[in-house]
């Protein structure tokens, strides 16, 4: 079946820095990914459509300086976290499915993000 | 706006017991109807995808039902095992409209089953 891999798993890094998360469509293309963000307890947040070979879609009340996301190929989109705060700490998921709508979406292993 | 609700929020059962976990959406506009679990910490994955045209679908002891014209689906869990625990989420496709291709999760079925 898809597979979506998403990289790394855990990060923490300082106040200020930048963090780059990946997400790879391993075994299908995908020219729509999908970033989520997700609060302890809580359910899934779309934050973004990655389109390839375009700008990414926001959500209202996302930061698209904050978020950045690049979607160069295919099979891998990006989101770069900027200038990260402890407010940004979160657990970050990406989605994809292969073209059609009769598949469902398969989802990244998610990334923990703690801001110290 | 898509709204999806799923009841009960939390359910702690011994191990054995056949579950129903239910989930309703206010817009009947969708292309299919996903169930996925997410274990702590973890990403999600899917259990069974139902198309609009479907009725149900069953893997394993999973069962799902989807009665489009109500918005509603259901998930059967038959003689459930401690490894079942998990949250249970299940997210429609919207067919059209500005939320083309997006899913709308519900707040998910938190679920224990103790040996």
């Amino acid at each position: 079946g898809a597979v979506v891999s998403q990289h790394p798993s855990r990060v923490i890094c300082k106040s200020g820095t930048s963090v780059k998360i990946e997400c790879r469509s391993l075994d299908f293309q995908a020219t729509t990914m999908f970033w989520y963000r997700q609060f302890p307890k809580q359910s899934l947040m779309l934050m973004a459509t990655s389109n390839e070979g375009s700008k990414a879609t926001y959500e209202q009340g996302v930061e698209k300086d904050k978020f950045l996301i690049n979607h160069a190929s295919l099979t891998l989109s990006t989101l770069t976290v900027t200038s990260a705060h402890p407010e940004d700490s979160s657990f970050y998921i990406c989605s994809a499915r292969e073209a059609g709508v009769s598949y469902g979406y398969t989802f990244g292993s998610g990334t923990r993000l703690t801001v110290v | 706006k898509q709204e999806v609700t799923q009841i009960p929020a939390a359910l702690s059962v011994p191990e054995g017991e056949n579950l129903v976990l239910n989930c309703s959406f206010t817009d009947s506009a969708i292309y299919n109807l996903q169930w996925f679990r997410q274990d702590p910490g973890k990403g999600l994955t899917s259990l069974l995808l139902i198309q609009s045209s479907q009725r149900e679908q069953t893997s394993g002891r999973l069962n799902a039902s989807l009665d489009k014209s109500s918005g509603r689906s259901t998930l059967y869990i038959a003689a459930s095992q401690p490894g079942d625990s998990a949250t249970y989420l299940c997210a429609p496709l919207r067919a059209g409209g500005t939320s083309y291709g997006k899913l709308t999760f519900g707040q998910g079925t938190i679920l224990t089953v103790h040996p």
